[in-house]
């Protein structure tokens, strides 16, 4: 079976483009996040999708940022007027859960997105 | 504020060596605990997690990992190292929202080297 995939998996931008990443999750998977890995760092939390809807928000740094799951599908994250601090890699994970289930369902994770802003 | 905390930046072991990487963790409730590895231009794979039950938990690759609530601790060992670990390592902190889903705080992470 077919695991996350994240397109383009390299993007390079002039400061002040808008980019749009790619997220296809595992088929029928209910959750879906997105995370920023700056260079040397652990991942860190940008915003959460239960199907269709953004349930938490509360990561992404700046209203330059905007995530959509319109179809409780694939997920696509926009960054307008990119700056280069927002160089790094952008993952995304999906997990079956739903509901009130266990909070240790696995998050299963995407290649990544590397950005990089010139 | 949950954090997860990860002494060591690299860690250089030779082929064959046992392995132990720290992993400390600040979270108010019981915790959730996973470790995660990451090879150069892949994703995250997870080895291990942790939710209740016995507190040594056994993942894949031959990896294991001991919770010890009261160090606050949660350390990945393998007794014996291959080449093919060489990665980076992280730890991570899930916290469980009203909503059913689980936000991952991470370490900065841990770069293992093998030496042949």
């Amino acid at each position: 079976g077919a695991g996350v995939s994240q397109s383009p998996r390299y993007k390079v931008a002039k400061r002040g483009q808008d980019v749009a990443l790619r997220c296809d999750p595992i088929s029928g998977h209910v959750s879906l996040f997105w995370y920023q890995q700056a260079l040397g760092q652990g991942p860190e939390f940008l915003t959460y999708f239960q199907n269709e809807a953004q349930l938490d928000k509360s990561g992404l740094p700046s209203d330059r940022f905007f995530a959509e799951r319109p179809e409780g599908s694939v997920s696509t994250l926009k960054i307008q007027r990119t700056q280069q601090e927002d160089s790094a890699v952008y993952l995304c994970a999906s997990s079956l859960s739903w509901g009130q289930v266990t909070g240790a369902d696995t998050q299963y994770f995407g290649p990544g997105t590397r950005l990089t802003v010139l | 504020a949950q954090s997860v905390t990860q002494p060591d930046i690299h860690i250089t072991v030779s082929e064959g060596a046992s392995l132990e990487l720290r992993c400390n963790y600040s979270y108010g409730a019981t915790p959730y605990l996973f470790w995660y590895v990451q090879s150069p231009g892949q994703g995250l794979q997870l080895l291990l997690k942790y939710f209740s039950g016995d507190t040594l938990v056994q993942g894949i690759k031959g990896f294991e990992a001991e919770f010890k609530r009261s160090q606050s601790s949660f350390n990945l060992r393998k007794p014996s190292v291959h080449w093919s670990d060489a990665a980076e390592y992280f730890c991570a902190v899930g916290t469980m929202f009203s909503g059913g889903y689980n936000k991952l705080i991470f370490g900065a992470g841990t770069r293992l080297a093998v030496h042949p």
